[in-house]
């Protein structure tokens, strides 16, 4: 079984550009989870997708926007960067929502915003 | 989205020490509380999902233990070797956040020969 595939693996961008990341899901699992790494902050939540509907939002501006598609596939977008939006950008899939149910992890995109 | 505290930031043990850190977080509307392993240049991986308060699991060497009427989380090394350096990660969920998982900012755990 194929794992949580997210392209592109590396990304560079300047000030003001926009950005879209991919994530394809584990066969079967219809939740998708972003999550955004810098440096001293941990994983921080930015949303969470389910059968194409956003259920949760982390607390990040409106530049950060995402959907998923009925394959379960799911797009994160960065509008207007900023130099504070170099992160590694993770996302996580799995089965359905509830709490006991644990992530499965992608590798990653690596973002730099110059 | 819970406000979770992991202590200690970081630690450095010899190998053949155990060591144990801590997950704190609100213990109102609590449902699970998850543990993740995050190495160096790969993905984190789930180690536990614990959901009923004096649940203990055990993984190998890695056991953890969950007290939901205080809100926190121990996860135990049991002599520790250098394949454990990794940076260890706790998320709560709860019912009011849409059982959305806010994780902790870790513990970095490095183990010397």
């Amino acid at each position: 079984k194929a794992g949580v595939t997210q392209t592109p693996r590396y990304l560079i961008k300047t000030r003001g550009q926009q950005v879209t990341l991919s994530c394809s899901p584990i066969s079967g699992h219809r939740s998708v989870s972003w999550y955004q790494q810098t440096p001293g902050q941990g994983l921080q939540f930015l949303f969470e997708y389910f059968s194409e509907t956003q259920r949760n939002k982390g607390n990040f501006p409106g530049r950060f926007s995402g959907r998923q598609f009925s394959n379960s596939r799911s797009e994160m977008n960065v509008s207007t960067l900023e130099l504070g939006d170099s992160a590694l950008y993770l996302c996580a899939s799995r089965q359905g929502t509830a709490s006991n149910e644990k992530l499965f992890f992608g590798s990653g995109t690596q973002l730099s915003v110059l | 989205i819970l406000n979770v505290e992991q202590s200690p930031q970081s630690l450095h043990v010899q190998e053949g020490d155990s060591t144990n850190f801590t997950c704190s977080f609100p213990s109102s509307n609590f449902y699970a509380l998850h543990w993740y392993r995050w190495e160096t240049a790969k993905s984190p991986e789930a180690l536990f999902v614990m959901t009923l308060n004096g649940d203990e699991k055990k993984k190998g060497r890695i056991s953890a233990t969950l007290n939901t009427k205080e809100g926190y989380s121990y996860l135990y090394i049991k002599g520790s070797q250098p394949e454990d350096s990794a940076t260890y990660l706790c998320a709560p969920g709860d019912s009011n956040s849409g059982y959305a998982l806010n994780f902790g900012k870790g513990t970095s755990l490095l183990v010397t020969p």
